[in-house]
């Protein structure tokens, strides 16, 4: 069964700094599509940034990168010029590309912002 | 700018009583999906609707909750009679069907917060 990891419950930067939250993942799949959600204190699930594992160019949207790494099952997301609005639980997600429509969740990466 | 809505947003009742919640998808957006999201439990799939039809409810239980799809424009999911356990944020999301059986990428609504007292 696939899961997805995501190690560090909390994190914390600085205003304009750049941090990088992980998450690794377990699947036998050679194709699938891997996620970042951001959920700010409005509770609000943001899509942050897609990622098809066919793909080698790593995803960029505005400040939010990432770096998959498909040998090693990690895909963790780079946040450049932190902003206090980044303050959120950010979660990684799976999805198979064939045979289901369901989304595997990490548990969360609380990250805060500080001025 | 295409988004998901919901209401209720947020929901107070007491116990036994029913709730029902609405879902508007993205317009040309095919699939469903109802979700739960506690603190004990994180993110749960309660079910999903591809072309208004039922696909998948395992995550739901049975006895007290429902999930329907009137039309293409309109999802919704009831409880009855609630629990005070069913206090949650419910969010539901789209998305389209691009592969057979798949649809890569999902859109969530706001989330309606249940209390249920």
């Amino acid at each position: 069964a696939q899961t997805v990891t995501q190690s560090q419950p909390e994190m914390s930067v600085q205003e304009a700094e750049t941090v990088t939250l992980s998450c690794t993942y377990d699947t036998s799949e050679s194709d699938y599509y891997l996620f970042w959600y951001k959920q700010p204190p409005s509770r609000q699930m943001i899509l942050v940034i897609r990622q098809e594992a066919y793909k080698q160019q790593n995803a960029t949207e505005n400040r939010f990168s990432v770096n998959f790494q498909k040998a090693a099952k990690s895909f963790s997301l780079k946040i450049s010029d932190s902003q206090l609005g980044d303050a959120a639980m950010y979660f990684c997600a799976y999805h198979q590309s064939y045979n289901t429509d369901k989304l595997i969740f990490g548990t969360g990466t609380r990250l805060q912002v500080f001025p | 700018d295409a988004r998901v809505t919901q209401t209720p947003r947020h929901k107070v009742t007491e116990m036994g009583q029913e709730v029902t919640m609405r879902c508007q998808p993205i317009l040309g957006h095919n699939t469903v999906f109802w979700y739960r999201q506690t603190m004990m439990q994180g993110l749960e799939l309660l079910a999903y609707f591809r072309n208004r039809a039922p696909l998948d409810d395992s995550g739901m239980p049975k006895d007290r909750f429902s999930a329907e799809m009137p039309d293409a424009t309109l999802a919704t999911l009831k409880i009855q009679p609630s629990e005070p356990r069913d206090s949650a944020v419910y969010f539901c999301a789209s998305g389209e069907t691009h592969k057979v059986w798949s649809t890569d990428t999902q859109y969530f609504g706001p989330g309606t917060r249940l209390t249920v007292l």
